[in-house]
């Protein structure tokens, strides 16, 4: 079974500044998934950012991108010039590339975006 | 619709009822989740459907627990004789298919709390 960690419970950035959230994770599986995503007060879970396991390089966009390292099963977000409406909890999870097409979530960070 | 609704969006009922929580997924997708998230935990899987059968149900935790998605759209998430324990923001995803590589799409979630 698939784990994914996230020790980090709150996070705290100025606005303008970049921040850093982390994530490792536990699979014997090769071919996987990965994604973070925002959850505001509304409840609804918004893709943040997604990278496939065989691709090296790390996915970026616009001012999200991830720190994707693979053979310490780590995978980190960092969002650069954190803008208020950035503050939410943000989850890491896991997809494995089979069919057995489930999320597995950490459980979260809290980013608050401070004037 | 554009999105995925869910209905209700809270739901109060007393312990031992029986309830009902729908999901309206984005029309033409064929895959179907179902997640729980309880207060400070990340969402965890309780079942997808594929169309109009369930996948993996793996994630019922018990048999008070059972959904159905007879037109291969709509699905509703039945709970019997609520627990306390059920108390939680029930959320509904969907996508185009069940591999890694298409993005779920969330609803808004139902709040339902058992007293």
């Amino acid at each position: 079974a698939q784990t994914v960690t996230q020790s980090q419970p709150e996070m705290s950035v100025q606005e303008a500044e970049t921040v850093t959230l982390s994530c490792t994770y536990d699979t014997s599986e090769s071919d996987y998934y990965l994604f973070w995503y925002k959850q505001p007060p509304s409840r609804q879970m918004i893709l943040v950012i997604r990278q496939e396991a065989y691709k090296q390089q790390n996915a970026t966009e616009n001012r999200f991108s991830v720190n994707f390292q693979k053979a310490a099963k780590s995978f980190s977000l960092k969002i650069s010039d954190s803008q208020l409406g950035d503050a939410a909890m943000y989850f890491c999870a896991f997809q494995g590339g089979g069919t057995a097409s489930k999320l597995t979530f950490g459980t979260g960070t809290r980013l608050q975006v401070t004037l | 619709g554009a999105g995925v609704s869910q209905t209700p969006s809270n739901k109060v009922t007393e312990k031992g009822k029986y309830v009902e929580l729908r999901c309206d997924p984005i029309s033409g997708h064929t895959a179907l989740y179902w997640y729980r998230q309880s207060l400070g935990q990340g969402p965890e899987f309780l079942i997808y459907f594929q169309g109009t059968g369930a996948a993996d149900d793996s994630g019922l935790p018990n048999d008070r627990f059972f959904a159905v998605r007879p037109e291969g759209s709509v699905s509703t998430l039945k709970i019997q004789r609520t627990e306390r324990g059920d108390s939680a923001v029930y959320l509904c995803a969907s996508s185009l298919s069940v591999r890694g590589n298409t993005e779920a799409f969330f609803g808004q979630g139902t709040r339902l709390t058992v007293v």
